[in-house]
């Protein structure tokens, strides 16, 4: 099993850029959630998907759309990237427990 | 709302034991947990505990919970220079299995 993952593993855009961020999980889970982290501030939940076909906002949500493509795959959307979503960004999946396992992380730099 | 804390660096000698600390406010938690995540890594699943637990010995870690006093902490027994990375403390809440996480301890461990 691979468990979660994620591409690409780095990206560099331009401000006003846009691209979508991919991650899937081949534990047939069925709760998936995107993560941010920033130094110093832990992780912050962007959005997470609790079950196919659903998807609720997190705390930072705002610049961020996310799709539920199916049960393995949840991709993270930003369609005019600002400066401020200069980040490493975290895919996780969770089964019947509140256990989540993450994915390598994505790490986006926004000029 | 929910808010978790932890102190930010560790410092300890190779053998020695390391303690880190968390403290959280969601007397409602029902799973508390730790991850470590290595420089460039995601987040690493290292142990968890159920909230009626005050205690659960994995080989090296010991993770003791206080929930009087909210506090939760993972020793680690004869630290190794592997251990060294960042700590992350963790809890559960809502039935959307969500979790909030502290900022992360960087534990270095010196020869």
């Amino acid at each position: 099993n691979a468990g979660v993952t994620q591409t690409p593993k780095f990206q560099v855009l331009k401000t006003g850029q846009s691209m979508t961020l991919q991650c899937a999980q081949d534990m047939n889970h069925n709760s998936m959630y995107w993560y941010r982290q920033d130094p110093g501030m832990g992780l912050r939940l962007i959005y997470y998907s609790a079950s196919e076909g659903t998807t609720d906002k997190g705390e930072v949500p705002n610049g961020y759309n996310v799709s539920r493509l199916n049960k393995r795959e949840f991709s993270l959307r930003l369609e005019s990237a600002a400066p401020s979503q200069t980040s490493v960004y975290f895919c996780a999946s969770g089964g019947d427990t509140d256990t989540q396992y993450f994915g390598p992380g994505t790490r986006l730099t926004v000029l | 709302g929910e808010d978790v804390e932890q102190s930010l660096f560790l410092s300890v000698r190779e053998g020695d034991s390391s303690v880190i600390n968390c403290t959280y406010t969601d007397s409602s938690s029902t799973y508390l947990y730790w991850y470590k995540q290595e420089p460039g890594a995601g987040l690493q699943l290292l142990t968890y505990i159920f909230s009626n637990m005050d205690m659960k010995q994995d080989q090296r870690l010991t993770v003791l919970l206080n929930k009087k006093d909210k506090h939760l902490s993972l020793r680690i027994a004869d630290t190794q220079t592997g251990d060294s990375a960042i700590y992350f403390c963790a809890e559960s809440y809502s039935s959307a299995r969500q979790l909030t996480f502290g900022s992360g301890t960087q534990l270095t461990v010196l020869p």
